[in-house]
């Protein structure tokens, strides 16, 4: 079975500020490592994904991510937030093989302010 | 993009009574579609597997008769939450795991409201 950790249940920044939302995993076999931006009243929009090859992933509007194995880490990061990227954050793992079952973290709530 | 949609998008309901919820992708196939369901401000809680053609498969917990999944083919899942009581009031939200990759797309959500 695999677990998600996000430590920081609210992480408030300013605007143009870096910021970096902290996730860690557990899982006895290998993963597949997904950050899902959550909107208000919306549904889950896919950030980006590790599958496999550079640790180090970029994915939309700015946002990466480094798998770090020995960490069992998979932080997300960007040099300069927007306002609009006020959101939740999920970060979520599923193992490589079965239905591709999505395990999610706890979030973690950006509130980004001028 | 890979575009799945839900209806009702909200809906209010009084204790009792049933109510169906439709998955759908729009634009690929899925043999595999999910459901969650979300509590005010915390995390995304799977309660089954929906697999085209087959039962759903449901986690730990979540009664499988309450909550009546239909995936009856490979563009549509619906979720019936029958008789529904006030602690069904919840956020839920679909995904669709798109047959030729592996990530899954999700749904705008579903607010059903027990009165």
């Amino acid at each position: 079975a695999q677990s998600v950790t996000q430590l920081d249940s609210q992480v408030p920044v300013f605007e143009e500020a870096p910021v970096e939302l902290r996730c860690n995993y557990s899982s006895s076999v290998s993963v597949y490592l997904f950050w899902y931006v959550q909107y208000p009243n919306q549904g889950l929009q896919l950030l980006l994904k590790y599958l496999s090859g550079s640790t180090l992933v970029k994915g939309i509007n700015g946002f990466e991510a480094e798998f770090n194995k020995s960490q069992t880490s998979f932080h997300l990061r960007k040099p300069s937030v927007h306002i609009s990227d006020t959101a939740e954050y999920f970060c979520a793992v599923s193992d490589r093989g079965g239905f591709q079952k999505l395990v999610f973290g706890t979030g973690t709530r950006l509130l980004v302010s001028p | 993009g890979a575009v799945v949609s839900q209806h009702p998008s909200w809906v209010i309901c009084k204790s009792g009574t049933s109510v169906k919820i439709e998955c759908r992708s729009l634009d690929f196939q899925a043999t595999t579609m999910f459901w969650y369901r979300q509590f005010p401000k915390q995390s995304l809680m799977l309660m089954a597997t929906s697999n085209e053609g087959s039962k759903a498969t449901y986690e730990q917990g979540v009664e499988k008769d309450k909550f009546l999944i239909n995936h009856a083919s490979l563009t549509l899942s619906t979720l019936t939450v029958t008789s529904a009581h006030p602690e069904d009031s919840s956020f839920y939200i679909c995904s669709a795991l798109r047959d030729s990759s592996y990530e899954q797309y999700f749904g705008p959500g579903t607010r059903l409201t027990v009165t």
